[in-house]
């Protein structure tokens, strides 16, 4: 069975750094593209970042050069460093599989259950 | 960046009723649509991949079609459990891959 159990959320003040981090099981991890997604509260859906299989990486504009997505290999986990924080981070960010094996498509088969960001003084 | 525009944002529809939700995109995107159900406090599921070709377990009520700039997600007999909001995704060209609006499909 597939689960991706994301960790690491909280509370962060502007300028602040956090770490997100998606435990990864019933599937080979690096067979696939993982994914970060995120939800501002009541708002709808924006792709962060995605990592494929070889380690190469995408960032959505908004995130490019303060976001850094990498993975864990013993843990088979995925995990997004996140720093320089803003308020309009500020998040219910998902982790979530590609849903074709190999090199990204990009739209998404298994979701986490969401962990919340908010950044805020 | 492509940007996908659905309509309406709210669809009121009574249950048995059929639904039919529309996206845009601001550029041929040929077939590469996805669309995602999204129920209060749950991640986004996915529906449609492909504009047409339901994802696994998906109930065959649910269909898709449309290529290019114009798609549709069709609900044949809305189900109480179908009250839900609905976005669709562009994956044609990325980064990034982008979302709709989304649209609520709520109780008449």
């Amino acid at each position: 069975e597939v689960q991706l159990l994301e960790s690491g959320g909280g509370l962060v003040q502007p300028g602040g750094s956090l770490r997100l981090s998606c435990r990864i099981s019933g599937f080979t991890s690096t067979s696939y593209t993982m994914n970060w997604v995120r939800q501002a509260p009541g708002k709808g859906l924006e792709w962060v970042s995605a990592i494929e299989g070889d380690g190469t990486t995408f960032y959505a504009n908004s995130v490019k050069g303060r976001f850094t997505v990498y993975r864990d290999n013993p843990y088979n986990s995925v995990s997004l460093q996140m720093n320089s924080l803003r308020a309009e981070d500020t998040a219910l960010y998902y982790c979530a599989k590609d849903a074709v094996a190999g090199d990204g498509y990009l739209f998404f088969d298994y979701w986490g259950q969401g962990m919340m960001v908010t950044v805020s003084s | 960046e492509i940007v996908m525009t659905q309509s309406p944002a709210t669809l009121s529809v009574s249950p048995g009723e059929r639904a039919t939700l529309s996206c845009r995109a601001s550029q041929s995107i040929t077939n590469n649509l996805a669309w995602y159900q999204q129920k209060p406090g749950q991640a986004p599921r996915l529906l449609i991949f492909a504009a047409s070709t339901r994802a696994t377990g998906i109930p065959a009520r649910f269909s898709g079609s449309g290529s290019g700039t114009e798609f549709t997600l069709t609900i044949s007999s809305l189900q109480s459990e179908d009250f839900a909001i609905y976005y669709c995704q562009q994956y044609n060209n990325w980064p990034p891959p982008t979302f709709g609006g989304g649209t609520k499909v709520e109780i008449k």
